[in-house]
């Protein structure tokens, strides 16, 4: 079972942020937080992943709370290329382990 | 670079056939994981090979197998196919084992049709 919990469906319109959170109340002390995103029908891509600092890449930025407990990604400005099921799992830093997938968030862009 | 490539991108099959996919993954990795994401089931891990061997493989049984070559691509093979194992199948790549990072990165898939 997936060990996050994330809300079914978020709007979003363009050009705006685009805040998904993500709870992971369980989560060890050595896993670390994933982000992929699935566009309809295409394979999952790689968004972002941290420990416990936030962090910042060329699509978006991770922030972790302290307590590691829950999490945000931020598009900090949504397009409609955005529109996706966006993903949050947690997994140790264990080589192979697979990618537990849960039901996710699906995001909507619009104009 | 390039990315994870799989064949074929749609394959359709009638009950009892086999099935093998394919699939080539970014240069330098050598660690190949497959995923099955059935309608509504969400994506579900099958199996990981790594410097050619089988790691670990999930909730599946036998007749879903697989083998990875020297040149680290992998196929998966299934059996015996039934309705049930239509699905869009999903291979992704990392480093291997001895890597710090080994964040998965996927292919596009290949869509198998058992009619």
């Amino acid at each position: 079972d997936a060990k996050t919990t994330q809300p079914t469906s978020m709007d979003c319109a363009e050009g705006r942020a685009a805040n998904l959170p993500c709870n992971h109340s369980t989560i060890s002390g050595n896993e670390y937080v994933y982000w992929y995103r699935q566009i309809h029908s295409q394979g999952p891509q790689y968004i972002i992943h941290g420990l416990k600092n936030n962090e910042t890449n060329e699509m978006a930025s991770l922030i972790i709370t302290e307590d590691r407990k829950s999490s945000t990604l931020i598009l900090p400005h949504a397009t409609l290329r955005d529109t996706a099921v966006y993903y949050c799992i947690v997994r140790p830093p264990v080589p192979g382990t697979a990618l537990i997938f849960g039901k996710g968030t699906t995001l909507s862009v619009s104009s | 670079e390039a990315g994870v490539t799989q064949s074929p991108t749609h394959l359709i099959k009638t009950r009892g056939q086999q099935a093998t996919l394919r699939c080539s993954p970014i240069s330098g990795h050598t660690s190949v994981y497959w995923y099955q994401q059935a309608l509504g089931l969400g994506l579900q891990f099958l199996l990981w090979y790594d410097e050619g061997e089988e790691r670990n493989r999930g909730n599946f049984p036998p007749r879903f197998s697989g083998r990875q070559f020297p040149n680290y691509s992998s196929e998966l093979n299934v059996n015996a196919l039934e309705l049930e194992d239509s699905a869009l199948y999903l291979c992704a790549s990392s480093l291997g084992v001895l890597a710090v990072y080994n964040e998965q990165f996927f292919g596009p898939g290949t869509r198998l049709t058992v009619l």
